[in-house]
């Protein structure tokens, strides 16, 4: 089961809300990782998370802070965005942080920002 | 230079050709290399890895030229269910870090 699981699949926020964006995987993975996909580019990173420890934050916005509860659970909290930030949000896992493993990703979240 | 970068196509096939198109890579310590499928509106999926070796899978065919720094993929006996954007990725150059391709669109018609 190389499954990942996204919720919500939709948000719609105003500018001055705060939500949080959830990823859980159970294939025992040690790496999670937040991107950003724009329509027509490909997925930017934003995170990555080893062993449950920031490892990775691409110069991201502070709006815009992760959270590794557990190796299993991998949350995004959203506060203050802006319209341009309206995007598709993915969450992916790996089985190592090590170089040579190849990622998983979820459904997405797709992330409306009014 | 984008660090890994595609011709974004599209591809226009017709159903049952071979397609083949390349990914070049700027990082030379970029470790491990994949084939993502995407369609549209959907998450990334992955295709296949890349080894030095090359490899099949069913239909498809992948290449690695670490000396010229790019990878292949081909696309044997097209079907319409392969019309996809297939997106390149470049990883370990630092961290666990994939670094995607633009993508490249490939459109198999009937």
């Amino acid at each position: 089961d190389t499954e990942v699981t996204q919720t919500p699949k939709h948000l719609v926020m105003g500018m001055t809300n705060k939500k949080s964006l959830k990823c859980e995987q159970h294939m025992g993975h040690r790496a999670m990782y937040w991107y950003k996909q724009k329509a027509k580019k490909p997925p930017e990173l934003m995170f990555v998370y080893s062993y449950e420890k920031l490892s990775i934050n691409e110069s991201v916005p502070s709006r815009f802070s992760p959270e590794c509860p557990n190796s299993s659970l991998l949350n995004l909290h959203l506060h203050a965005l802006q319209p341009e930030d309206s995007a598709l949000y993915l969450c992916a896992s790996s089985p190592t942080d090590r170089g040579n493993t190849e990622a998983f990703f979820g459904q997405g979240t797709r992330l409306t920002v009014v | 230079r984008k660090e890994v970068e595609q011709d974004p196509g599209p591809f226009n096939v017709p159903e049952g050709a071979t397609v083949a198109f390349n990914c070049t890579y700027s990082n030379s310590a970029s470790q491990s290399f994949f084939w993502y499928r995407q369609d549209c509106r959907k998450e990334p999926k992955l295709l296949m890895s890349v080894y030095s070796s090359g490899n099949e899978d069913g239909r498809f065919t992948a290449q690695l030229n670490r000396a010229s720094q790019y990878i292949s993929l081909l696309i044997r006996d097209s079907k319409l269910s392969d019309s996809a954007t297939y997106l390149c990725v470049a990883n370990g150059a630092a961290g666990n870090k994939l670094t995607f391709g633009g993508g490249t669109r490939v459109l198999v018609k009937p």
